[in-house]
């Protein structure tokens, strides 16, 4: 099992549109969650980090549930410019040396 | 704000050359990564370093070496190049303690001919 899962979509969306990722993590242990993004060609920039009581971010809201391992990013309102990758990535914690866990991203694209 | 920044942003080599990717952070950060990204792959850790002279190796180190004379510099070598190294080569910058996140460079595209 893969240590970061998440649907690689690609979810094609109108804009306006309501569009939501999941993510689930095998690590129990694991100490904070974050969502990235990144555009075609472009390093991942940090969207967001997720807390455990949820958080939002202007259209954005992240969700963790860490009883079943579940991390969640919801879009509304999709603009063209949200058309992107966007990476579900977990810190484990312990001894990993500040190293983070990757999913490998889904695909996102917003069309008119 | 965190600065990462990776010395070129386009490189092409030939097989057999030394490649150096250097990678500088401006905000003391204690961790360092090199990661390459290809398509349908994700991000693959090559080599991480958790403080001056220390280094580590991640999922795929083969090909590679590391150094960090330095704690802002991260530098990662192709000891001889091969065109199954052509990728998209990312370093990344963390504190050590806390839930923060990493701060990428931009990246440099790197061509092996």
């Amino acid at each position: 099992r893969k240590e970061v899962e998440q649907d690689p979509g690609p979810f094609n969306v109108p804009e306006g549109a309501t569009v939501a990722f999941n993510c689930t993590y095998s690590n129990s242990a694991s100490q904070s969650f974050f969502w990235y993004r990144q555009d075609c060609r472009k390093e991942p920039k940090l969207l967001m980090s997720v807390y455990s009581s949820g958080n939002e971010d202007g259209r954005f809201t992240a969700q963790l549930n860490r009883a079943s391992q579940y991390i969640s990013l919801l879009i509304r309102d999709s603009k063209l410019s949200d058309s992107a990758t966007y990476l579900c990535v977990v810190n484990p914690g312990g001894t990993s040396y500040g190293k983070l866990t990757f999913g490998q991203g889904t695909i996102l694209t917003v069309h008119p | 704000d965190v600065k990462v920044t990776q010395s070129s942003r386009y490189l092409v080599k030939r097989t057999g050359e030394k490649v150096f990717l250097e990678c500088v952070q401006d905000m003391d950060h204690e961790n360092m990564f090199w990661y390459r990204q290809d398509p349908g792959l994700g991000l693959r850790l090559i080599y991480f370093s958790y403080d001056v002279k220390m280094k580590e190796k991640g999922d795929i180190p083969e090909g590679y070496s590391v150094s960090r004379e330095k704690k802002e510099r991260f530098s990662l070598i192709l000891e001889s190049a091969s065109t199954n190294q052509t990728s998209m080569y990312l370093c990344a910058s963390r504190t050590g303690t806390g839930p923060y996140g990493y701060t990428f460079g931009s990246g440099t595209r790197l061509t092996v001919v």
